[in-house]
């Protein structure tokens, strides 16, 4: 079962904005509204941040937000702060009632 | 509050066999799915088993379908991973997480995960 495809890093600068892609198929991504986006700071849990393309569970801040369009899933951060700094995955429903994330990409604050 | 503790991760040889538990508390267990979620070290996450509230239900990854089982014991508020035939490439944390709602992989609680190294 293939990872979804995210990029390895991405950084910016404090107070930016910056926007994660997720790319899947029409078996995963695509085909359901059923993605979630977990952020990882190094020797912790993950933490849910974004569930169903674009929902946030209570607690998590407003400067993230989820989207997708076709096979691509997003998210992006704004007003980007140092705690941001983490790993961040992606994950979608795939057919067959299983699960798949994504490859994982480390967001630097500059 | 929520909680989630894993237990049983040691280290075995290939061909070996461990038992993982996570015990939970802090919300009706029976209620919700429960999934395992595994992090060789370095590497990214991987979803390997989940299992309805009922455990009526299982599903399981093709890198470990045949070889794990997942179960539960709502009698005792803990779900179990069986692994069995172990190899080294599954080496790795493994988390318990439980699901927040119906469908996706929307994991809203996590344990501190266990860890299973597999080496001769």
């Amino acid at each position: 079962q293939s990872a979804l495809t995210q990029p390895a890093s991405v950084s910016g600068s404090p107070g930016q904005s910056i926007t994660i892609s997720c790319t899947g198929t029409s078996v995963d991504v695509g085909g359901y509204n059923d993605v979630s986006w977990y952020q990882q700071h190094p020797g912790k849990a993950p933490k849910l941040m974004i569930y169903d393309v674009s929902y946030r569970p209570s607690g998590v801040s407003d400067r993230f937000s989820g989207s997708k369009s076709g096979n691509t899933a997003s998210l992006t951060i704004s007003g980007l702060q140092a705690e941001d700094e983490a790993d961040y995955y992606c994950s979608s429903l795939r057919s067959s009632s299983t699960y798949v994330f994504g490859t994982g990409t480390m967001v630097t604050v500059l | 509050e929520v909680q989630l503790l894993e237990s049983g991760g040691d280290s075995v040889q290939p061909g070996g066999s461990l038992r993982l538990s996570c015990a939970a508390s802090g919300f009706a267990f029976s209620n919700y799915a429960m999934n395992w979620v595994r992090q060789a070290p370095g590497k990214g996450l991987e979803w390997i088993s989940g299992i309805s509230g009922s455990g009526g239900s299982t599903y399981y990854a093709d890198s470990v379908k045949g070889r794990f089982t997942i179960s539960r014991d709502s009698s005792k508020n803990t779900l179990y991973l069986q692994m069995n035939s172990l190899r080294a490439d599954d080496t790795a944390l493994y988390y318990c997480a439980k699901r927040l709602a119906e469908g996706g992989p929307n994991f809203d609680y996590w344990g501190q995960g266990a860890l299973v190294t597999v080496s001769s």
